[in-house]
């Protein structure tokens, strides 16, 4: 079983939708978790980033994380033609200080918003 | 505006080559990555690197070493190229305590 578990869709939806999605993940010792935007033939950019449970929101993008469940979501509101884009979840167990950085990502989910 | 650069857009290389992946960042970031990203598979992490000259095994090393001898650029190298290690590889650095990393674009790599 993978650590970190995203439905990789593909997911279309028609421009103003509200667009959800999800990973579920088994290392409890994850405490940061990221969502990363990647368009196509470009590298992965961050988008998002969460430590431990809550929401957070910036404009119209909010992560919610449910460490009790090991569930963390992103929804899009208002979703434009724009957001089409392959959406990764990353999350990481190690602490600030001497952290490497190290991720652990999911599979990807691909988007398509269409007019 | 940072920048982390791969030497290479797309490579066609052949089974049983030695392949050099090049990787420069301009941020300063003590610490660089190797994934590779499959479809269906998502980013796995083969090397990462904390500091010159020191280096620790992904996920996935198996069949690929590197290389850091500046802290600005940080070489993959598949040592004899099979075809299942076609694919995309994405270079990666970040600044030591921060969780963002910064990509390249990418280098697809196709081994035939």
């Amino acid at each position: 079983q993978k650590e970190v578990e995203q439905d990789p869709g593909p997911l279309s939806v028609p421009e103003g939708a509200i667009v959800s999605l999800n990973c579920t993940y088994s290392n409890s010792a994850f405490q940061y978790f990221m969502w990363y935007r990647q368009y196509s033939r470009k590298g992965p950019e961050l988008l998002m980033y969460t430590y431990s449970s809550g929401n957070k929101e910036d404009g119209r993008f909010t992560a919610q994380v449910d460490k009790s469940s090991k569930y963390i979501s992103l929804f899009i509101r208002d979703s434009q033609p724009s957001d089409s884009a392959t959406y990764l979840c990353a999350m990481s167990a190690q602490a600030g200080g001497t952290s490497y950085g190290k991720l652990t990502f999911g599979q990807g989910t691909i988007l398509t918003v269409h007019p | 505006d940072v920048k982390v650069t791969q030497s290479s857009r797309y490579l066609v290389k052949r089974t049983g080559e030695k392949v050099f992946l090049e990787c420069v960042q301009d941020m300063d970031h003590e610490n660089m990555f190797w994934y590779r990203q499959d479809p269906g598979l998502g980013l796995r992490l083969i090397y990462f690197s904390y500091d010159v000259k020191m280096k620790e095994k992904g996920d996935i090393p198996e069949g690929y070493s590197v290389s850091r001898e500046k802290k600005e650029r940080f070489s993959l190298i598949l040592e004899s190229a099979s075809t299942n290690q076609t694919s995309m590889y994405l270079c990666a650095s970040s600044l030591t305590g921060s969780y963002e990393a910064f990509f390249g674009q990418g280098t697809r790599l196709t081994v035939v």
